[in-house]
């Protein structure tokens, strides 16, 4: 079946760092891959998506792309913020019919000023 | 602005009581699902409606059921709630990619 698996965490930074948090996955055919952010008391918010292929999704700063070969979809972020710290979560679906999203365990960022 | 609202932020509950955990959307999606998440588990999904009074399993459905009479809500049921029901409970609801998610229930069983 369709799994997603991320890098453990906390990952801790100082403030202006640079990112990656790693994702990989698992699935048969071309599934679509996001990333979720959920702040500290908060749901999960869509932070970006990428429906195929060497597709590049990116949003406040991050981006992530999506890489078939490796099948990967790692999170960067060239400067980091102390309001970035947060849960980051990796998921994917698949791209028939109904899909239901399969999520990475997440991976908690700590930023510091 | 698009929402998914559920209705308790906390709640502290019994062992043995029976629980109904109430999340309503107002996009008009169809399809509907709920979370537990769990530090280092990540979220698992219990129960998703593709319909109203459709409902499907998930991957761990057990002491749980679920309702959705109407298209806009799913109610999340703990038939006799336990001290490892203890979680986050996150409702989400989708059309079609992307799902949108509510700011969740901290559920504790005592």
């Amino acid at each position: 079946g369709n799994s997603v698996t991320q890098m453990e965490g906390p990952v801790t930074l100082s403030e202006e760092a640079f990112l990656t948090i790693n994702c990989t996955y698992t699935a048969t055919g071309y599934p679509s891959l996001f990333w979720y952010v959920q702040y500290p008391g908060e749901g999960l918010q869509l932070l970006l998506k990428a429906t195929k292929a060497d597709d590049k999704g990116s949003n406040k700063g991050f981006e992530a792309t999506y890489r078939k070969e490796t099948t990967s979809f790692h999170l960067e972020k060239g400067s980091v913020q102390v309001s970035d710290s947060a849960v980051y979560f990796c998921a994917l679906s698949g791209n028939t019919g109904f899909q239901k999203l399969v999520f990475g365990t997440g991976t908690r960022l700590l930023v510091s000023p | 602005d698009v929402k998914v609202t559920q209705s308790s932020r906390y709640l502290v509950k019994r062992t043995g009581e029976k629980v109904f955990l109430e999340c309503v959307q107002d996009m008009d999606h169809e399809n509907m699902f709920w979370y537990r998440q769990d530090p280092g588990l990540g979220l698992r999904l219990i129960y998703f409606s593709y319909d109203v009074k459709m409902k499907e399993k998930g991957d761990i459905p057990e002491g749980y059921s679920v309702s959705r009479e109407k298209k806009e809500r799913f109610s999340l049921i703990l038939e006799s709630a336990s001290t490892n029901q203890t979680s986050m409970y996150l409702c989400a609801s989708s059309r079609d990619y992307g799902y949108t998610f509510g700011s969740g229930t901290r559920l504790t069983v005592v």
